[in-house]
Order: C-alpha cells, then sequence, then structure tokens
C-alpha cells in the first residue's frame, strides 16, 4: 500500500528557531515528491523534488530529496509567525496518484 | 485560468439527506484528485481520475460516497444518504500530464448534523 509519512506531528518553536521537518514515503513507482504548506485554506505549493541530492530554495524554506533513504526534508531558516501551518508532503507515483503524509502543524510563538 | 473551482463552499445538511460536491479543474489537467480533510485524519485520498478515468476508488469510505467525471472540466462527488461522521472539508484537485504540482480548489466543508 502507498505510503507517506511524515514527522514530528506537531512542532512549537519560537520565532527565529530553525525546524526541519521530514518526510518518508513508500509508494509504487516514485516519481516526484512535493511539499505543500496550508494555512486556513487549501494547501498551496512549496516545492517539487524529482531528483536526489538537489536543495530546492526559496527565501528562508529548502527541501532536499534522498531516494536511497525514501525522505525528504523541510528546513524552514529565522521562523516567523507567518511560517505558522500544516505543512503536507506528498508523493507521486507511476499512475500519477497523489499521496499525502498526515502533515506536521508547525507553531511559531513571538 | 481561474484555478479549481469547487461549489458549494459551505454545505450543512440534515443526516440522510443527499448531498453532492462540484469541481471544475484547470483547463488542460488530465488528473483530478478528491480529498478529505479531517483534524484526526488529515488528508486522505478518496478517489482519482486520469483521463475522465476513475483509476483508484480504495479510499472511498463505503457505498455512500460515489464520484464521476463526465467530461474533461468537471466533476461530482456524493453521499447519499449523508451522516454527522461525513463532516469534514472535501478539497478537490488537478494535476497535469508531466511531472508537474497538483493544484487544490478552496474546498468545500459539509456539515452534517
Amino acid at each position: 500500500e502507498d505510503k507517506v509519512v511524515q514527522s514530528p506531528l506537531s512542532l512549537v518553536v519560537h520565532e527565529g528557531d530553525t525546524v526541519t521537518l521530514n518526510c518518508s514515503y513508500e509508494v509504487t513507482n516514485f516519481r516526484s515528491l512535493l511539499w505543500y504548506k496550508q494555512e486556513k485554506k487549501a494547501p498551496t505549493f512549496l516545492f517539487m523534488l524529482t531528483s536526489s541530492g538537489i536543495e530546492k530554495k526559496s527565501g528562508r524554506l529548502s527541501s532536499i530529496l534522498d531516494k536511497k533513504e525514501l525522505s525528504s526534508i523541510l528546513n524552514i531558516t529565522a521562523t516567523q509567525t507567518g511560517d505558522s501551518a500544516i505543512y503536507l508532503c506528498a508523493a507521486i507515483q507511476g499512475a500519477q496518484k497523489l499521496v499525502f503524509g498526515q502533515g506536521t502543524r508547525l507553531t511559531i510563538n513571538p | 485560468d481561474a484555478g479549481v473551482i469547487q461549489s458549494p463552499r459551505h454545505e450543512v445538511t440534515e443526516m440522510g439527506q443527499e448531498v453532492t460536491l462540484r469541481c471544475k479543474p484547470i483547463s488542460g489537467h488530465n488528473s483530478l484528485f478528491w480529498y478529505r480533510q479531517t483534524m484526526m485524519r488529515g488528508l486522505e485520498l478518496l478517489i482519482y481520475f486520469n483521463n475522465n478515468v476513475p483509476i483508484d476508488d480504495s479510499g472511498m469510505p463505503e457505498d455512500r460516497f460515489s464520484a464521476k467525471m463526465p467530461n474533461a472540466s468537471f466533476s461530482t462527488l456524493k453521499i447519499q444518504p449523508s451522516e454527522p461522521r461525513d463532516s469534514a472539508v472535501y478539497f478537490c484537485a488537478s494535476m497535469g500530464q508531466m511531472n508537474t504540482e497538483a493544484f487544490f480548489g478552496q474546498g468545500t466543508r459539509l456539515t452534517v448534523v
């Protein structure tokens, strides 16, 4: 059965801290891994990772894929209260099925 | 493009009533997904279509749930009869053919009382 697991499920830190969110996957014919941020409404796209070891970066956010370990991490440096959200990881498998993890609920306290 | 469009945005209905949720994917996208999101279970894939054909409906909770995609620009998710435990936010998402991200609609918040 295709599965995506995220950890931790919940994380509370202070503004300015750096956080690392984890995602592991077991899917048939893996194609790509996606990261999304969800605040009050629909998830919004952050990154797509297809190749192992190549870091994607957007401002204070960065992500990398490790195909050997079947995992990915999302890093956020110098966190701000606006980074508080649920972060979702999803794997695209061969038949174009998109499977999500449970999400990590990140809370940034001022 | 206006993005993925879902309707209604909110639905409150009584137990036993039929509920129909609607989705218009982004033009040109060939995959469409229906998800249900709750605090307890997170984002669960109910069913997905590829080129209007249902590929995997193993996530549909039971026979009360059904989904159709009569053409490339429209899909429905129906619950009949609805139950209080069906209360959740239902998201539709669409994705293009090549390795691209999925785009989500704004969701339908369903409350069954």
